[in-house]
């Protein structure tokens, strides 16, 4: 089945610095990724989406500048938290829909969980 | 504001019962509803997707039904297991992929 990966799966920083997560689509080609984040015991809240070639498009309530989207090839989309703070503790989840199948249907990545302190 | 619901409370069953967990939503039409299992510290797996037209889907001992006149999914497992023990995540999508999930249902199947 469809595959998609997170890199790191878990990583911890200082408050003030910038962590890079990484999403890609192993077996797959995807012109679209979407970005969750989870906090404990709560539901996955989209944060964006990411469009290969071309800008994210935000939810609601989301920084764009303190959350930073590249979705640079078709296998590849990246979240850039700038700046962590203490607040911006949480597991952030990307998703994929393969193009082959029912776009529809969605492969999750593993989950990367941040911890700022 | 667009809302799902789906039971807060855990789900308790012995092990094969049928388990059916629930999952309500207001303000939304949505173009489809997707359930996925989530287990701790995991991103979750897609397990069923049913369309806006569509009643009841199967797939093995997994059964859910829609309806959009309600505005409610059931989610049933047949002869449950102990593995199937998780948190169960009901989703509600629209055309360009963007998923609405609800606060999801952890299920404890006992042996």
């Amino acid at each position: 089945g469809a595959v998609v990966s997170q890199h790191p799966s878990w990583v911890i920083c200082k408050s003030g610095t910038s962590v890079k997560i990484e999403c890609r689509s192993l077996d797959f080609q995807a012109t679209t990724m979407f970005w969750y984040r989870q906090f404990p015991k709560q539901s996955l809240m989209l944060m964006a989406t990411s469009n290969e070639g071309s800008k994210a498009t935000y939810e609601q309530g989301v920084e764009k500048d303190k959350f930073l989207i590249n979705h640079a090839s078709l296998t590849l989309s990246t979240l850039t938290v700038t700046s962590a703070h203490p607040e911006d503790s949480s597991f952030y989840i990307c998703s994929a829909p393969p193009g082959t199948r029912d776009f529809y249907e969605q492969y999750f990545g593993p989950g990367t969980r941040l911890t700022v302190t | 504001s667009q809302k799902i619901e789906q039971n807060s409370e855990a789900l308790n069953i012995q092990e094969g019962k049928t388990a059916t967990l629930t999952c309500n939503y207001t303000n939304y039409s949505p173009a489809y509803l997707q359930w996925y299992r989530q287990d701790p510290g995991r991103g979750p797996v897609f397990l069923l997707l049913i369309r806006e037209n569509e009643k009841e889907k199967r797939k093995e001992r997994l059964k859910v039904t829609f309806d959009t006149t309600l505005k409610q999914s059931l989610f049933h497992i047949t002869a449950s297991q102990p593995a199937d023990s998780a948190t169960y995540l009901c989703a509600l999508g629209d055309q360009g992929g963007k998923l609405i999930f609800g606060q999801g249902t952890e299920l404890s199947v006992k042996p």
